[in-house]
């Protein structure tokens, strides 16, 4: 039973514009959140955190917003660039393992 | 930078074969990791080690099995492959310490059972 859920597979969006991507958890033991990005042929790549004493985290382009009342977060990419076409994952932690969503693939258009 | 190698980006093997999947971090890492990554699943995290000769198991362990000989090889064996481990095999590795330390993940391995 998957803990961690992305339930759009993918998400189109134009160049310039905003990506928000999202994710619902269960298990309330989480305390570390994060999202990795990944091209094609390549390994996912770590593109943000918060931990669960936070509600928002910002790093350049990339926001992470965590609600732990509705176990919910959520990814803002402002603004979108080709490049960020990827899939990305959602991925929680209670320790050292973490446990990931399906992924969202990600396309800007130009 | 943290360099984690699999040594193979693609494998075919037939079904009833001994398979071994190996990876190297440079980064002296305490923590190692694999992954299986199948579409509309996600990453399922099938073993880990936390230390030379140490191991556990993830969330999908059946049929396979792992060795941690030396601190920086991790490798993955599937003792007798099934087509059903048809999948992209993704290698971690992390540094525990304070706070949460991220996985460094290689570039993956793709296996075929045939």
């Amino acid at each position: 039973d998957q803990q961690v859920k992305q339930n759009s597979p993918s998400l189109s969006v134009q160049e310039g514009r905003i990506s928000i991507l999202n994710c619902d958890y269960t298990n309330s033991m989480f305390d570390y959140f994060l999202w990795y990005k990944k091209y094609p042929a390549e390994g996912p790549t770590f593109l943000i955190s918060i931990s669960s004493i936070k509600d928002k985290n910002e790093d350049g382009r990339f926001t992470v917003f965590l609600n732990k009342s509705a176990k919910h977060l959520s990814l803002h990419i402002v603004p979108s660039q080709p490049g960020d076409s990827a899939v990305y994952f959602c991925a929680a932690s209670n320790d050292y393992k973490l446990s990931f969503g399906a992924g969202t693939t990600v396309t800007v258009r130009a | 930078d943290v360099k984690v190698t699999q040594s193979s980006r693609y494998l075919v093997k037939r079904t009833g074969e001994k398979v071994f999947l190996e990876c190297v971090q440079d980064m002296d890492h305490e923590n190692m990791f694999w992954y299986r990554q199948d579409p509309g699943l996600g990453l399922r995290l099938i073993y880990f080690s936390y230390d030379v000769k140490m191991k556990e198991k993830g969330d999908i362990p059946e049929g396979y099995s792992v060795s941690r000989e030396k601190k920086e090889r991790f490798s993955l064996i599937l003792e007798s492959a099934s087509t059903n481990q048809t999948s992209m095999y993704l290698c971690a590795s992390s540094s525990p310490g304070q706070g949460y330390s991220p996985l460094h993940f290689g570039n993956g391995t793709r296996l075929t059972v045939t």
